[in-house]
């Protein structure tokens, strides 16, 4: 199956500081790359739609300033949590489908604790 | 608004059947979808249902009735690998750069005992 890399596996930060995760799709072109995110024994919440060569579609109640998503390539998109607080700490999830294909592929996750 | 509801626990045993049942409420629909998640881990596709019916994948089946809005998955021949979060999803609408829009239900946790 398709290949979905996420980094880092893990991050601790401190508050007030920024902290980016990376998303790439190793085998296969990703138009499009979603961005979710997972509280313990949760479900998953779409944050937001990464698409490539423009703006980031956000679903309602996130704050696109604090969540910036880039996604330059067909490969690469980017999520950037900025000025981090403890509030912030959770498991972001990337996932990202193939053209013509409504499966996702997830991939590995990033576990953000902002002390 | 959007809403996709499944029991939060399930136990079962080893060799048994288990039925997860999946109601949504959503502003669009293109499909449900089934994801498996071990703790720790990443979820992974298991089935994908357009068209109202059953949908067979090994032990795995997972049915659709559209005039319901109704899905449930079926584990048959329960293993412990099989403890897990099940998650239904429903493909709400395609991004016009491709692909579908995937909103998840809340999760229900299989226990296998053995």
């Amino acid at each position: 199956g398709a290949v979905v890399s996420q980094h880092p596996s893990r991050v601790i930060c401190k508050s007030g500081t920024s902290v980016k995760i990376e998303c790439r799709s190793l085998d296969f072109q990703a138009t499009t790359m979603f961005w979710y995110r997972q509280f313990p024994k949760k479900s998953l919440m779409l944050m937001a739609t990464s698409n490539e060569g423009s703006k980031a579609t956000y679903e309602q109640g996130v704050e696109k300033d604090k969540f910036l998503i880039n996604h330059a390539s067909l490969t690469l998109s980017t999520l950037t949590v900025t000025s981090a607080h403890p509030e912030d700490s959770s498991f972001y999830i990337c996932s990202a489908a193939r053209w013509g294909s409504g499966e996702l592929f997830f991939g590995e996750g990033s576990r953000l604790t902002v002390l | 608004g959007q809403s996709l509801e499944q029991p939060s626990e399930v136990t079962a045993v080893e060799g048994a059947i288990v039925q997860i049942n999946c109601t949504y409420q959503t502003s669009g629909f293109y499909g449900l979808s089934w994801y498996q998640q071990h703790d720790g881990g990443a979820p992974t596709f298991l089935s994908y249902n357009a068209l109202d019916g059953l949908e067979e994948t090994g032990r795995f089946s997972s049915f659709l009735s559209r005039s319901d809005s109704y899905g449930y998955l079926l584990l048959q021949e329960l293993q412990m690998k099989d403890s897990a979060s099940y998650f239904c999803a429903v493909r709400d609408g395609p991004t016009y750069t491709g692909g579908f829009k995937t909103i998840f239900g809340a999760g229900t946790r299989l226990f296998v005992k053995a």
